[in-house]
């Protein structure tokens, strides 16, 4: 059974540069949540993908896209990076279906380095 | 807003022995799930524990058990017969009607064999 999975694992950009993040979400789980987790804090929301559609968003400005993929893969977009921006982006999957469904399992992260 | 406080930046525990990680929260929601997680250094997210608000009997998890005092809005983590691979930073998360989860500062746990 296929957990999370994110690549890449580590990413060097600089400033105003654009990056792309990607995540496959646990075999049978069809809602991927974004979260980026600062150093020595704990992880803070980005956004939630249902369906191919966003359907929560937290306290992140426009410059965060993302996308879910038929397949419920997803991507997570910045654009216009910024020193600040540098963090580990977790990906985390679940299913509202599933008897634990309010469980969500986290891949193993991408560390994003912004210079 | 749903809050999560974890009041212990740091903790440390003999190899063997018991150690309580402490977490408190805030809500008024009557229905909910919160959720201890391990982030060792390898960075990636583990579950190690999870509870239904709806339960009033404590989760277990082998070594690893719960305090739920849901009147209190506590929810503490034990660790029993700690051991090396147990430290880690722990993270006590909650979540209700697949929102977005809540994530408190984390408590970075030590073991000392």
């Amino acid at each position: 059974d296929a957990g999370v999975t994110q690549s890449p694992t580590h990413l060097i950009k600089t400033r105003g540069q654009q990056v792309t993040l990607r995540c496959s979400p646990k075999s049978g789980h069809d809602t991927v949540s974004w979260y980026q987790q600062a150093l020595g804090q704990g992880p803070q929301f980005i956004f939630q993908y249902y369906e191919e559609e966003e359907r929560q968003r937290g306290n992140f400005p426009d410059r965060f896209s993302g996308h879910q993929f038929p397949n419920y893969s997803s991507e997570l977009n910045v654009n216009a990076l910024l020193l600040g921006d540098s963090a580990l982006y977790l990906c985390a999957s679940s299913s509202p279906s599933d008897r634990d469904g309010e469980t969500q399992y986290f891949g193993p992260g991408t560390r994003l380095l912004v210079l | 807003a749903q809050t999560v406080t974890q009041s212990q930046p740091e903790m440390s525990v003999q190899e063997a022995e018991t150690v309580t990680l402490s977490c408190t929260y805030d809500t008024s929601e009557s229905d909910y799930y919160l959720f201890w997680y391990k982030q060792p250094p390898s960075r990636q997210m583990i579950l190690v524990i999870r509870q239904e608000a709806y339960k009033q009997q404590n989760a277990t998890e082998n070594r690893f058990s719960v305090n739920f005092q849901k009147a209190a809005k506590s929810f503490s983590l034990k660790i029993s017969d700690s051991q090396l691979g147990d430290a880690a930073m722990y993270f006590c998360a909650y979540r209700r009607n697949n929102n977005d989860m809540r994530f408190g500062a984390g408590t970075r746990l030590t073991v000392k064999p």
